[in-house]
């Protein structure tokens, strides 16, 4: 059974500063990994999608890796803003289970 | 273009009673997904239909949830009868074809007394 584990839970930094998200899962036999953000109250917003086959994925200031061998992610975020404040949330669609698992995220607070 | 639409955004109800919750996925999307979102977790997977088959239920607590996708588009997930536990968030996503990247709707946020 596939699980996904996210860490930190929560990082708080101020504004400005590079930071990196972590994500872990236990079965390495995926298809692709999904980035997503979280706001409040609100829908899961598509950052990022890491195909099996690729080393990572860049848009904007987010850059995304993916180390498929050793069951790792990892989503940088430059020159971080306060409204990169948000749950980010980390998913990987397994072949054995044909589907997207999600970890329980990082809530992320960039102070002014 | 139009992303996944979904109603209501809110629902409150009395355990026991029953609940319809509605989605519209992207034009053109194939597969369609419902997932059930608890405070502080991350999403679970309940349904996901590729046209208007289902691909994998597994997850899906039968004796109280059912969903269908007529015509291959809109879905509808009901809940009868609602228990507490069933207060959370429920997404509903889309994608071209399984495996692809999915997008999700604002989601219905279901509060059960």
């Amino acid at each position: 059974k596939q699980e996904v584990t996210q860490i930190p839970a929560a990082l708080s930094v101020p504004e400005g500063e590079n930071l990196v998200l972590n994500c872990s899962f236990t079965d390495s036999a995926i298809y692709n990994l999904q980035w997503f953000r979280q706001d409040p109250g609100k829908g899961l917003t598509s950052l990022l999608l890491i195909q099996s086959s690729q080393r990572e994925q860049t848009s904007g200031r987010l850059n995304a890796s993916l180390d498929k061998s050793s069951g790792r992610s990892t989503l940088y975020i430059a020159a971080s803003q306060p409204g990169d404040s948000a749950t980010y949330l980390c998913a990987v669609f397994s072949g054995s289970a044909r589907q997207l698992t999600f970890g329980s995220g990082t809530q992320l607070t960039v102070l002014p | 273009e139009a992303g996944v639409a979904q109603s209501p955004r809110y629902k409150i109800i009395e355990k026991r009673q029953s609940v319809a919750f509605w989605c519209n996925p992207i034009s053109g999307h194939a597969t369609l997904y419902w997932y059930q979102q608890i405070l502080g977790q991350g999403p679970k997977l309940l349904i996901q239909f590729q046209n208007n088959g289902v691909v994998d239920d597994s997850q899906l607590p039968k004796d109280r949830f059912s969903a269908e996708r007529l015509k291959g588009v809109d879905s509808t997930l009901k809940i009868q009868p609602a228990k507490l536990e069933d207060s959370a968030v429920y997404l509903c996503a889309s994608s071209l074809v399984l495996r692809d990247e999915q997008f999700f709707g604002p989601g219905t946020r279901l509060t059960v007394l």
